[in-house]
C-alpha cells in the first residue's frame, strides 16, 4: 500500500524559498507509469495544482507558478521534492504531495503540511 | 486555463436524500474529470475518475456522469458520513484545474 508523507519547515520568510519533501513508502518512486505531484490549498479555500513529475523525469508545471517552482525526484531516497522560490504571503497553504497509479489522476495523497509565509 | 464551475457552492440536505452537484467546464474536456471528497482537516479522497469510474472501495451510492463540458455527481442516498466538500477536477489540459468546491451539510 503506497503511502506518502510531506516534510519541511512550517514557517518561511517572505522572499525566501519554500522547500518540501515527500517520502514514499510501500513502493518504488521509479515505478513505471507513475506520476508524482504537489497540490496546495490556502486556508479556507480551494485546491490548486502546482506541479507533476513523471517517473521518467518529465515535468509539468502550473503556468501561474512555473517561474518560481521546481519539482524533482531522488530515486536513491525514494523521495520527490518541491521548491518554491521568492515566496509571498499568498503562498501560505496546506501543501499536499500525491501520486497516481498509472495515468495522471492523483489517487494517493499525503496528509498535507501547513506552510505559513510570514516574517 | 480551463475554468471549472461547480454548482451549488453549498447545500444542506437530509439523510436519505438524493444529492446532485454539477460541474461545467469552460471548454470540452471529453471525460477527463475527477471527483474528490474532502473532509475537514483531511486530504482529498478520489471518488470517481474518467467522469464515471467509481474507485475501488467507494460506496455505490456515489456516481458520476457526463462528457464534454457538463458533468454531474450524485449521491443516491445521503449518509451522515458524506458530510464534506466535493471538488471536480479536469485533467484534459494543463494546468489541471479544480472547481471551487461544494460544501455539503446535513439538514
Amino acid at each position: 500500500q503506497l503511502q506518502l508523507q510531506e516534510s519541511g519547515p512550517g514557517l518561511v520568510k517572505p522572499s525566501e524559498t519554500l522547500s518540501l519533501t515527500c517520502t514514499v513508502s510501500g513502493g518504488s518512486i521509479s515505478r513505471s507509469t507513475y506520476y508524482w505531484g504537489w497540490i496546495r490549498q490556502p486556508p479556507g479555500k480551494g485546491l490548486e495544482w502546482i506541479a507533476t513529475i513523471y517517473y521518467s523525469g518529465s515535468t509539468y508545471y502550473n503556468p501561474s507558478l512555473k517561474s518560481r517552482v521546481t519539482i524533482s525526484i531522488d530515486t536513491s531516497k525514494n523521495q520527490f521534492s518541491l521548491n518554491l522560490r521568492s515566496v509571498i504571503a499568498a503562498d501560505t497553504a496546506v501543501y499536499y504531495c500525491a501520486s497516481s497509479s498509472g495515468g495522471i489522476t492523483m489517487k494517493v495523497w499525503g496528509q498535507g503540511t501547513l506552510v505559513t509565509v510570514s516574517s | 486555463d480551463i475554468q471549472m464551475t461547480q454548482s451549488p457552492s453549498s447545500l444542506s440536505e437530509s439523510v436519505g436524500d438524493r444529492v446532485t452537484i454539477t460541474c461545467q467546464a469552460s471548454q470540452d474536456i471529453t471525460n477527463y474529470l475527477n471527483w474528490f471528497q474532502q473532509k475537514p482537516g483531511k486530504a482529498p479522497k478520489l471518488l470517481i475518475s474518467d467522469a464515471s469510474n467509481l474507485q475501488t472501495g467507494v460506496p455505490s451510492r456515489f456516481s458520476g456522469s457526463g462528457s464534454g463540458t457538463d458533468f454531474v455527481f450524485t449521491i443516491s442516498s445521503l449518509q451522515p458520513e458524506d458530510i464534506a466538500t466535493y471538488y471536480c477536477q479536469q485533467y484534459n489540459n494543463l494546468p489541471y484545474t479544480f472547481g471551487q468546491g461544494t460544501k455539503l451539510e446535513i439538514k
